[in-house]
């Protein structure tokens, strides 16, 4: 069956350290991979979209990795602020273009002053 | 530019009843997701309107609908309301021509007495 997990548990890091977020995917070939923030509430917000055949895509102080052989994105925050404290979510395109994007269930991250 | 604005807020509806939640996409913006978030669980696809048709449907039961008007807002419809419907809707709108992130709104919250 299709799967997309990202990591339940909650990552507590100290304001300054470098987070690091896993996304892992099974029986998909997305064409793309997105990243999202969403706060206590609220509606997802965008962040950073990776194409099949990018590595890596950067965006101020946020990274993003796709490893399809490996079926695994990895989203780093560098140099964490409190401020960055929220809960992340991958989306990936199920069938290239051809549906709507399917979310994991994020992780929540919480950046300790 | 206005982003995505859905209504109401907040709804409260007795088991049984129909509710109906309204959403008007970014400007420019011709698909329209619609996404269920219950109480701290993830994202589950509803429908996807594109163009004024139903592009994809999530798995969900009948009594879920939709449409996509003219001007590309959209209302999701929900019938026979049972109390698992008590959710965090949430819509999102995206160019279509493509791949974009999605831009959600801050979702209407559904509850069922």
């Amino acid at each position: 069956s299709q799967k997309i997990e990202q990591n339940s548990e909650a990552l507590n890091i100290q304001e300054g350290k470098t987070a690091t977020l896993t996304c892992n995917y099974t029986n998909y070939s997305p064409a793309y991979l997105q990243w999202y923030r969403q706060d206590p509430g609220r509606g997802p917000v965008f962040l950073l979209l990776i194409r099949e055949n990018e590595k890596e895509k950067r965006k101020e102080r946020l990274k993003v990795t796709f490893d399809t052989t490996l079926k695994q994105s990895l989203f780093h925050i560098t140099a964490s602020q409190p401020a960055d404290s929220a809960t992340y979510l991958c989306a990936l395109d199920p069938l290239k273009g051809r549906r709507a994007l399917t979310f994991g269930s994020g992780t929540r991250l919480q950046v300790q002053p | 530019e206005a982003g995505v604005t859905q209504s109401p807020t907040h709804l409260i509806k007795t088991r049984g009843q129909q509710a109906t939640l309204r959403c008007s996409p970014i400007s420019g913006h011709t698909s329209v997701y619609w996404y269920q978030q219950a109480l701290g669980l993830g994202l589950q696809f509803l429908l996807w309107y594109d163009e004024g048709e139903e592009r994809n449907r999530g798995n969900f039961p009948p009594r879920f609908s939709g449409r996509q008007f003219p001007n590309y807002s959209s209302e999701l419809n929900v019938n026979a309301l049972e109390l698992e419907d008590s959710a965090l809707y949430l819509c999102a709108s995206s160019s279509s021509v493509v791949p974009y992130g999605y831009t959600f709104g801050s979702g209407t919250r559904l509850t069922v007495v």
